[in-house]
């Protein structure tokens, strides 16, 4: 079975900085990954989704890179700021119909 | 805003009880997949419907049963509530196309979210 991990479970940062959040994954036979945010009670707004073929994608401030044979993906978040505060999940989908979560990163940002 | 509608918002039962909870998918989208969200952790897979057929399932009993429209919306029935059913329930909607019909991206709606007392 899919085991994805995300490191760490929280994170605090002063406003500017650069951060890196952590995904890794047991099986590397994967379609995609994808980083979702997820505000307090919300639902889930998709990020960036990065095939296997793919290294990386970006989109903005954000940037995802996947290393399919050592199971992992990194979010690097640049220039962060208050409005980045929530919870970032990724999911692999490795059988073609459903996302294995991770339990997600809970970030805030300080101003 | 994804365009995926849920409804209800929020809803109380009791055990034992059922309920139905309800998905608009984003227009042009023929598949959706429903999850459940325990607090704290990551979404869990339970079942997904294409065009209007069951197209793979995760570990959830056959009291959590589904249906897909001929419209793409879709329900998710739970039957004999127990209090361990209390989450966020979440569904997804994407456009299945081609040889690769399963790996697009997933639009999340802002889901229900069901307390059972």
């Amino acid at each position: 079975k899919q085991e994805v991990t995300q490191i760490p479970a929280a994170l605090s940062v002063p406003e500017g900085e650069n951060l890196v959040l952590n995904c890794s994954f047991t099986d590397s036979a994967i379609y995609n990954l994808q980083w979702f945010r997820q505000d307090p009670g919300k639902g889930l707004t998709s990020l960036l989704l990065i095939q296997s073929s793919q290294r990386e994608q970006t989109s903005g401030r954000l940037n995802a890179s996947l290393d399919k044979s050592s199971g992992r993906s990194t979010l690097y978040i640049a220039a962060s700021q208050p409005g980045d505060s929530a919870t970032y999940l990724c999911a692999v989908n490795r059988v073609g119909n459903q996302f294995y979560f991770g339990t997600g990163t809970s970030l805030t940002v300080i101003p | 805003e994804t365009g995926v509608t849920q409804s209800p918002t929020h809803l109380i039962k009791t055990r034992g009880q059922q309920v139905t909870l309800r998905c608009s998918s984003q227009s042009g989208h023929n598949t959706v997949s429903w999850y459940q969200q325990a607090l704290g952790q990551g979404p869990q897979f339970i079942f997904q419907y294409y065009r209007e057929e069951e197209n793979g399932r995760g570990n959830f009993p056959p009291r959590f049963s589904g249906l897909q429209f001929p419209n793409y919306s879709s329900e998710l029935n739970v039957n004999a509530l127990e209090l361990d059913d209390s989450a966020l329930y979440l569904c997804a909607s994407s456009l299945a196309v081609g040889t690769s019909r399963f790996q697009e991206t997933q639009y999340f709606g802002p889901g229900t979210r069901l307390l059972v007392l």
